[in-house]
């Protein structure tokens, strides 16, 4: 089944705490990104990778660090997480192509707490 | 990413069409049309794509008039497993890798 998956779903940790959120694709998608998701400010782009090697800034980058190392996987690394951190965030892909690339297929969700 | 304009909310009851339209005066000529639906708790789910008239699937239909400054979503009897949000997006170019979605619409279908 094609599908993108994250882990942990749900996270509860402390101030400082580095943490490190996975994603995981298996369409051999060039694009992957990450969002959080936040009440009344809607889905916010943290960081994208158009292809391996290849990242950028999304809208909120403060405070997150991603790498993509292989295509298939796309992390999400809190170094010193802050209770502002606190969201639901989602990983997302696409194949990647101008057309196709807004045809985003998202995963399930991870619920951050940070005290 | 063009800027797009969609109502807060709208509110409908079970069988009834349900129109939303987005608003997207400086749409690019090379920019597609993209909604997705968003469950509580869920992540999004594209539900369709268009660039230019009609566009149908099985779960909605896709009006773009001929200036494609705004454009339409129709979901045909609405149950109310409909009740979500709907995010129009308008882009493409092969340089837009920053997509925002803004606060869509958040659609409740009632009995």
């Amino acid at each position: 089944e094609a599908q993108v998956t994250q882990n942990p779903r749900y996270l509860i940790t402390v101030t400082g705490k580095k943490l490190t959120v996975t994603c995981s694709q298996n369409m051999n998608h060039e694009y992957m990104s990450w969002y959080r998701q936040d009440p009344g400010l809607g889905l916010r782009q943290i960081y994208y990778s158009m292809n391996v090697e290849v990242t950028d800034k999304g809208d909120v980058p403060e405070g997150y660090k991603v790498s993509r190392k292989e295509k298939r996987n796309f992390p999400l690394i809190l170094e010193s997480p802050s209770p502002n951190q606190t969201s639901l965030y989602f990983c997302a892909s696409s194949p990647g192509d101008s057309r196709t690339h807004y045809e985003q297929y998202f995963g399930p969700g991870t619920r951050l707490t940070v005290t | 990413l063009a800027k797009t304009t969609q109502p807060i909310s709208m509110d409908s009851y079970e069988g009834q069409e349900v129109n939303i339209t987005c608003s997207h005066n400086n749409i690019a000529t090379n920019d597609y049309i993209t909604w997705y639906q968003q469950f509580p708790s869920q992540g999004p789910r594209f539900i369709i794509q268009g660039y230019k008239t009609k566009v149908t699937n099985e779960v909605a239909s896709l009006f773009i008039p001929a200036d494609r400054k705004s454009s339409t979503l129709s979901l045909p009897r609405v149950s109310l497993s409909d009740t979500a949000v709907y995010y129009c997006l308008v882009g493409a170019s092969s340089n837009d890798y920053k997509l925002s979605f803004g606060a869509g619409t958040t659609v409740t279908v009632r009995a």
